[in-house]
């Protein structure tokens, strides 16, 4: 069974500029989240995907956007790239009705200069 | 609002010692209580959960944990730690409401250090 995978794993960005990052969900799970880790502090959540569509969202700007295919894999969107934004994006899948049970990937870790 | 307050950032304990992490949150409705393990350079992966039911929860790798309503509190603990504990612990809380079931309210997580 292959877990959550991310991709890039590590990339540099500069200020103003737009990254996608990518999610391969765990077979068979059909919702899936992306978190926001900045160093030294506990994920915050930024949206979440249930059969491609938006069902749930963080106190993040609009210019965080993502999207779900149908084969469940999902991006994240980040247009005019803060230095804030530096941090660790995890992405995390998990079946129907798993209410809170993730499963994360190793994430992305995005650095904006 | 829902908030999770994790009372010490890090936790240093010789190998074989009993520990506990402490954990808090304060909801003005039910909650699903989580903790996960972050080791380095590695996603989250839950330990254990509580949804309802028994309040003594049992995870994997020896940890467990009690919800405390009356306290609001979620302390994890494990009687006897190995080196291979070593990583943050982070404490979350979900209300499972409004179709976000996955939007968990997370802790600045405690560091767990076990020294030899």
């Amino acid at each position: 069974e292959t877990g959550v995978t991310q991709s890039p794993t590590h990339l540099i960005k500069t200020r103003g500029q737009q990254v996608t990052l990518r999610c391969s969900s765990q077979s068979g799970h059909n919702t899936v989240s992306w978190y926001q880790q900045a160093l030294g502090q506990g994920p915050q959540f930024i949206f979440q995907y249930y059969r491609e569509e938006e069902n749930g969202r963080g106190n993040f700007p609009p210019r965080f956007s993502g999207l779900q295919f149908p084969n469940y894999s999902s991006e994240l969107n980040v247009n005019a790239l803060e230095l804030d934004d530096s941090a660790l994006y995890l992405c995390a899948s998990s079946p129907q009705g798993a209410t809170g049970e993730l499963f994360f990937g190793e994430g992305s870790r995005l650095t904006v200069l | 609002a829902q908030s999770v307050t994790q009372l010490d950032s890090q936790v240093p304990v010789f190998e074989e010692a009993p520990v506990e992490l402490r954990c808090n949150y304060s909801s003005s409705v039910s909650v699903y209580l989580f903790w996960y393990v972050q080791y380095p350079n590695q996603g989250l992966q839950l330990l254990l959960k509580y949804l309802s039911g028994s309040t003594l929860v049992k995870g994997i790798n020896g940890f467990e944990a009690e919800f405390n309503k009356s306290q609001t509190s979620f302390h994890l603990r494990k009687p006897s730690v190995h080196i291979s504990d070593t990583a943050e612990y982070f404490c979350a809380v979900s209300d499972g409401y409004g179709g976000a079931t996955n939007k968990l309210i997370f802790g600045t997580g405690t560091l767990l250090a076990v020294q030899p």
